[in-house]
């Protein structure tokens, strides 16, 4: 299994606050993605990043930020948390190792937020 | 814009029955990556397969093989043989570029011994 963690795997919190998500690997791998799982939506994308300071939006990325200062911390802040981000948040990480053009992610286990 | 169509929402079927998951997709792209995913009641994601677009060999993986026909914009997964281990949630994902997925919206498989 890829070498990947998340902190916390469980929070509670209330509206307003903010929270930091943690995703940290021991693979070396280039891309870090976090995605926030909701029933009837399956997983979307909220921000990306492809080298250490390099991120970029996706899908869904209105309230959150991300940083990576190193290649194996990706950090997800949810500046001001509200009720509609209560949900399950994975991080992913793949890399283009052995020449291939594409590889497949893996993820963490997973945080369920709460914000009440 | 590229979308992916699980429309089972659940599967039932009782244990050592056959069972097929369907996922169509959409793209504009010439170059794109198929994926199935499975989540089991643990929670964790666990990565089954990857196809891209200009490999549309049908893949066996033990009881598992999956069909990818370009014509329909579909790539399906069937279990043979059913057994109760493979409850989960099953998602068909696509990426067209910079290795950004788009998921479907999951499939549930319930096997009951």
């Amino acid at each position: 299994d890829a070498g990947i963690t998340q902190s916390p795997r469980h929070k509670v919190t209330e509206t307003g606050t903010p929270v930091t998500l943690r995703c940290h690997q021991t693979e070396n791998h280039r891309y870090m993605y976090w995605y926030r799982q909701d029933p009837g939506h399956g997983l979307r994308l909220i921000h990306y990043s492809y080298g250490v300071k390099d991120t970029d939006k996706g899908e869904v990325s209105d309230g959150y930020s991300v940083s990576r200062s190193k290649t194996e911390d990706f950090l997800l802040t949810l500046e001001s948390a509200t009720s509609s981000q209560t949900s399950v948040y994975f991080c992913a990480i793949s890399d283009l190792a052995g020449g291939s053009s594409y590889n497949e992610q893996f993820f963490g286990p997973g945080t369920r937020l709460t914000v009440l | 814009a590229q979308k992916v169509t699980q429309a089972q929402t659940e599967i039932s079927v009782v244990e050592k029955e056959d069972v097929t998951l369907d996922c169509v997709y959409e793209t504009r792209d010439t170059t794109y990556y198929l994926f199935w995913y499975k989540q089991p009641p643990s929670g964790e994601l666990v990565f089954l397969i990857r196809r891209n677009s200009f490999d549309e060999q049908n893949e066996i993986s033990g009881r598992y093989s999956w069909n990818f026909q370009k014509s329909t914009s579909s790539f399906n997964f069937t279990i043979t043989a059913s057994q109760v281990v493979d409850s989960a949630v099953y998602f068909c994902a696509l990426s067209e570029a910079f290795q950004k997925l788009v998921f479907g919206t999951g499939t549930r498989l319930l096997v009951s011994p």
